[in-house]
């Protein structure tokens, strides 16, 4: 079946500039997590939804990052006023449930550039 | 808090022979651990996990790894190395309590040489 995908592949913006990233979970899937793989913090944690509950933000970097998760499914990361030090690979991963056994499936990634 | 550590940043084995890529972690209550590897400019992929049970816990494309509650450790191994093999490797953890999100390691890169 189709695996958790994310849009746009790459993204080159200027600094300042606002971007949108796009994540659709895998069919199902209750839960969803974003992450951010840098070079010099590794893979880190920003943000995950599950359900209707209210949205774990304790990874978020900051106040320029914000998601949300519409009718449960299609996930949008948006940071505003990008700087450069957001320049990362942008996750996204699904699992069935919020459960500490489940599998979190991932995404291809996002490349973010920011000049 | 829990954390987990990849004492090496890249390991080098000839193919044909065994490896082993290094984990231990730190995380209140149960442990669950994870194991997922990653192609370049690829996401990352599933190899295996450990729940609960039988301390050696088989996954894809032949990779095993082998939980140790004393040692705080869940190392990955195969028998036999393949140059294919060759990627990036991530170990990660979640405990039973807390934050659903998984903590990784800092990655192990993996260099497989005909």
């Amino acid at each position: 079946g189709a695996g958790v995908s994310q849009s746009p592949s790459n993204k080159v913006t200027e600094k300042g500039k606002d971007v949108e990233l796009r994540c659709d979970p895998i069919s199902g899937h209750t839960a969803l997590y974003w992450y951010r793989q840098s070079l010099g913090q590794g893979l880190e944690f920003l943000i995950y939804f599950q359900g209707n509950s209210a949205p774990d933000k304790s990874g978020l970097p900051s106040d320029r990052f914000s998601a949300e998760r519409t009718g449960g499914s299609v996930s949008t990361l948006t940071i505003q006023r990008t700087q450069q030090e957001d320049s990362a690979v942008y996750l996204c991963a699904s699992s069935v449930r919020d459960s500490s056994t489940d599998t979190q499936y991932f995404g291809p990634g996002t490349r973010l550039t920011v000049l | 808090a829990q954390s987990v550590a990849q004492p090496e940043d890249q390991v080098n084995v000839a193919e044909g022979n065994p490896l082993t890529v290094k984990c231990t972690y730190s995380v209140s209550g149960n442990p669950y651990l994870f194991w997922y590897v990653q192609y370049p400019n690829r996401g990352l992929q599933f190899l295996l996990k450990y729940i609960t049970g039988d301390n050696l816990v088989k996954g894809s494309y032949g990779f095993e790894a082998e939980f140790n509650k004393s040692q705080t450790s869940f190392h990955l191994k195969k028998p036999s190395a393949l140059v294919s093999d060759s990627a990036l490797y991530f170990c990660a953890v979640r405990g039973d309590t807390g934050r659903r999100a998984l903590t990784f390691g800092s990655g192990t890169r993996l260099q497989v040489q005909p």
